[in-house]
């Protein structure tokens, strides 16, 4: 069982609606990150925040906001999403400092309608 | 830009043999080197990592060698089972960049009995 939680497991949204994805580890670590793995492309990293602070945005378009209350918890809001949106949201969390390996929930399948 | 390549999109291999999946990456400045394995419907698990001061790192019935000469990783699974199958990422870190990896597009293990 993995120390990383996704929830839900499956969403089917529309484009005008409003929803969250909700990532919780419990491994004690305080830096996470949102991935999006698409069919045949490399894990793509979308946001990173470490010590609660967003170190990183990759350039993701603002309809995805991310949110970090804590150490141990990670939201993603998503609003008026496209259907090339349409992926698996993989959250990771792992040490801040060092080199130190990710640990990956189970992600979260979206479907845009 | 950096990229992370393995060289061969699918290996099948006879259950018992050995498995050996390569990866080549572009950026002589990564210091730090992950291999996971992704089973369907299952988020990336970390298998084995290896840092740049290091050229060979052994885990349970798994090898990672590292050839920085040629930019070359590697991941040597003994006696593969059944439940190797999966599709296996290679991952690099650039050097002071924690945590944001760059994966490769990942190879397919089948594993035939």
């Amino acid at each position: 069982e993995t120390g990383v939680t996704q929830t839900p497991r499956h969403l089917v949204m529309g484009m005008t609606n409003k929803k969250s994805l909700k990532c919780e580890q419990h491994l004690g670590h305080n830096a996470m990150y949102w991935y999006k793995q698409s069919a045949k492309k490399p894990l793509e990293l979308m946001f990173v925040y470490s010590l609660e602070e967003r170190v990183e945005n990759n350039s993701v378009p603002s309809r995805f906001s991310p949110e970090c209350p804590n150490s141990s918890h990670l939201f993603l809001h998503l609003h008026t999403l496209q259907p090339e949106d349409s992926a698996l949201y993989l959250c990771a969390s792992s040490q801040a400092r060092g080199n130190s390996p990710l640990h990956f929930g189970n992600g979260t399948r979206l479907t845009v309608t | 830009g950096e990229s992370v390549g393995l060289h061969l999109p699918t290996l099948s291999v006879q259950e018992g043999d050995n498995s050996i999946i390569n990866c080549a990456y572009s950026n002589s400045a990564s210091d730090y080197f992950i291999w996971y394995k992704q089973e369907s419907g299952k988020g990336p698990q970390f298998i084995i990592d290896i840092r740049s001061n290091m050229d060979k790192r052994q885990g349970q019935r798994v090898t990672v060698l590292l050839n920085k000469t040629v930019k070359h990783l590697s991941l040597q699974i003994a006696a593969t089972q059944p439940g190797d199958s999966a599709v296996y990422f290679c991952a690099e870190n650039l050097l002071g960049n924690t945590g944001k990896l760059i994966f490769g597009q990942g190879t397919t293990l089948q594993v035939k009995p």
